[in-house]
């Protein structure tokens, strides 16, 4: 199994530029998690899905911040417009909700708002 | 407590030596502990999973134990080697699928 793949790996750009983060969790997983980490607050979950559909995004920061699962093999974070506070590493995680619930994660995008 | 709490911050050992590190969590709608290991420049690694009072898991030479009723979980190294240096997170879950993640113990074991 591949596990979790995120891509990009990296992302630079301009401040007010489309960001738009992409996520492939491990085949068979129906719940998909999307999380931010900073030095200042740590990994905060931004929302998570289950069977596609989006549960909780109470931690989405603002309406800058979208994210799509339109099928079970892909999501999508998106940042439009972009803005210097928004760099920080971008990890995906999936799981099989009604097992234990361990949730593996994939490499992160390491996104830079210049 | 109302969020996931972990001690001490940061902690450097001498190879060799054994350590542990607490976290501290809600105990009300508790579903399940996590804990995670997290080595610079990857990703978070999945240690345990704990869900009963009185837990104790072990993988090797790291374990861990919980106590849903006082809202806390140990996780012990023994032995630490130089490859053990890296992050531990725990995380709470709740009633549902989410996880909330304490901001970790860096462990630096010096050769």
């Amino acid at each position: 199994d591949a596990g979790v793949i995120q891509s990009p790996r990296h992302e630079v750009t301009e401040m007010g530029q489309e960001v738009t983060l992409r996520c492939k969790p491990i085949s068979g997983h129906n719940s998909l998690f999307w999380y931010r980490q900073t030095m200042m607050r740590g990994l905060e979950l931004l929302i998570y899905f289950n069977n596609n559909v989006p549960i909780d995004d109470s931690g989405m920061p603002e309406d800058r911040f979208s994210a799509k699962m339109p099928n079970a093999s892909f999501s999508t974070l998106k940042i439009q417009p972009s803005e210097p506070r928004d760099s920080a590493v971008y990890f995906c995680a999936s799981s099989l909700s009604g097992g234990a619930g361990e949730q593996f994660f994939g490499p992160g995008t390491r996104l830079t708002v210049l | 407590i109302l969020n996931v709490e972990q001690s001490p911050q940061s902690l450097h050992v001498q190879e060799g030596d054994s350590t542990n590190f607490t976290c501290s969590f809600p105990s009300s709608n508790f579903y399940a502990l996590h804990w995670y290991r997290w080595e610079t420049a990857k990703s978070p690694e999945a240690l345990f999973v704990m869900t009963l009072n009185g837990d104790e898991k072990k993988k090797g030479r790291i374990s861990a134990t919980l106590n849903t009723k006082e809202g806390y979980s140990y996780l012990y190294i023994k032995g630490s080697q130089p490859e053990d240096s890296a992050t531990y997170l725990c995380a709470r879950r709740g009633s549902n699928y989410k996880l909330t993640f304490g901001k970790g113990t860096l462990l630096t074991v010096n050769p």
